[in-house]
């Protein structure tokens, strides 16, 4: 089956610097993946769509100078929290889409935990 | 945004006992599909409907979908222990770039 891989898996950085998160589809192409973050207890929030050879696609209210988002390649797409602070501690999780024919399929990655001290 | 929301947010049963999960969504979909979240895990996909089914079955699992309503309902018969997780339903709509969009989700508790 098709296996989205995050790394790293947890994090701790401080406040002020910046932390990239890669989102790698293992054995199949994606031209489009999306991060979501997720607050404990809480449910998944779209971020951005990541488009390959493209700028991405932000929700509303997230900050695209923030959240930079990278799809530099099909099987590749990275989030970087720039100057991060303690309330963008959160767990971060990305997806990739394989468009199966009228419905598209999606494979989510396990996640990322950035912990920002 | 959020496109769904689900009910009842937390639900506590002994095991086999069945579990009834509901999601209502705002908008024309293309699917709807349900995951389980173990805390602190990532997703796991466990079954898909699309808009014109009304009923789907994966093991225990059962599903049913009301587009008239913008509902859906997510059984899980005979419940173990290893149910307990989160549910979420999610949202396939195309014409919004066919993103995914989750609703709250569900906090099952089973209690053995």
């Amino acid at each position: 089956g098709a296996v989205v891989s995050q790394h790293p898996s947890r994090v701790i950085c401080k406040s002020g610097t910046s932390v990239k998160i890669e989102c790698r589809s293992l054995d199949f192409q994606a031209t489009t993946m999306f991060w979501y973050r997720q607050f404990p207890k809480k449910s998944l929030m779209l971020m951005a769509t990541s488009n390959e050879g493209s700028k991405a696609t932000y929700e509303q209210g997230v900050e695209k100078d923030k959240f930079l988002i990278n799809h530099a390649s099909l099987t590749l797409s990275t989030l970087t929290v720039t100057s991060a602070h303690p309330e963008d501690s959160s767990f971060y999780i990305c997806s990739a889409r394989v468009e199966t024919g009228p419905n598209y399929e999606q494979y989510f990655g396990p996640g990322t935990r950035l912990t920002v001290t | 945004s959020q496109q769904g929301e689900e009910d009842p947010q937390a639900l506590s049963i002994q095991e086999g006992e069945n579990a009834t999960m509901n999601c209502s969504y705002k908008t024309s979909i293309n699917n709807l599909q349900w995951y389980r979240q173990n805390s602190g895990r990532g997703l796991v996909h466990l079954i898909l409907i699309r808009s014109n089914e009304r009923e789907k079955h994966s093991g225990r699992l059962r599903v049913t979908l009301d587009t008239s309503k913008k509902s859906s309902s997510l059984l899980i018969t005979a419940s173990r222990a290893a149910d307990t997780a989160s549910y979420f339903c999610a949202t396939l709509i195309y014409n919004q770039g066919g993103k995914l969009i989750f609703g709250q989700g569900t906090e099952l508790s089973v209690k053995p």
